[in-house]
């Protein structure tokens, strides 16, 4: 199995464009979060999934957007890039709720200039 | 608010000594507990995890983890550490939701 993965592994934006990060996994997990890691401030949740057409916002949700339209995919789209999204961003599954423990991709790291 | 603090930013211990890394949360009731590892350019992989039960479990790669109540604690042991475990861990917590919150992380050295 592939489990989850995410691309492009890396990119880089000018401050306006907008573009998606894109994720997939094949585990037939129920549960799909997207995470942004920056220097000193661990993990954060940005959008979750509970399932096909379920999504919810997490802690950092501004200028990100997030779709669920089938259980594999969970596509993360960036409206109008800033500087301040410039981070590596996680996608992560999980087959049950809170107890699983996610399982990671490999990230994407984004630079906006 | 629920919170996850790893008071550790970096750590450095010499080969084959042990290791304790630091969790402690806030939260009214016991949450899931977990620990991840990161290796650089790498995504994380899950070490270990508490759910009920046992409050010491074991994970890969020779890790165990303490759960403490009394202390809203969860650390992370290994009694000998390789060069391989030089990385980054994240302690994390689930709160019966479906978000993880994460700690800051802890960077480990090891020194031959």
């Amino acid at each position: 199995n592939a489990g989850v993965t995410q691309t492009p592994k890396f990119q880089v934006l000018k401050t306006g464009q907008s573009m998606t990060l894109q994720c997939a996994q094949d585990m037939n997990h129920e549960y799909m979060s997207w995470y942004r890691q920056d220097p000193g401030m661990g993990l954060r949740l940005i959008h979750y999934s509970v399932g096909a057409g379920i999504t919810d916002q997490g802690e950092v949700p501004n200028g990100y957007n997030v779709s669920r339209s089938t259980t594999e995919d969970f596509p993360l789209r960036l409206l109008s890039a800033a500087p301040s999204q410039t981070s590596v961003y996680f996608c992560a599954s999980s087959k049950t709720q809170g107890a699983g423990g996610y399982t990671f991709g490999s990230g994407t790291r984004l630079t906006v200039v | 608010a629920q919170s996850v603090t790893q008071p550790d930013i970096h750590i450095t211990v010499s080969e084959g000594a042990s290791l304790e890394l630091r969790c402690n949360y806030s939260y009214g009731a016991t949450p899931y507990l977990f620990w991840y590892v990161q290796s650089p350019g790498q995504g994380l992989q899950l070490l270990l995890k508490y759910f009920s039960g046992d409050t010491l479990v074991q994970g890969i790669k020779g890790f165990e983890a303490e759960f403490k109540r009394s202390q809203s604690s969860f650390n992370l042991r290994k009694p000998s550490v390789h060069w391989s475990d030089a990385a980054e861990y994240f302690c994390a917590v689930g709160f019966n939701t479906d978000k993880l919150i994460f700690g800051t992380g802890t960077r480990l050295q090891v020194f031959p």
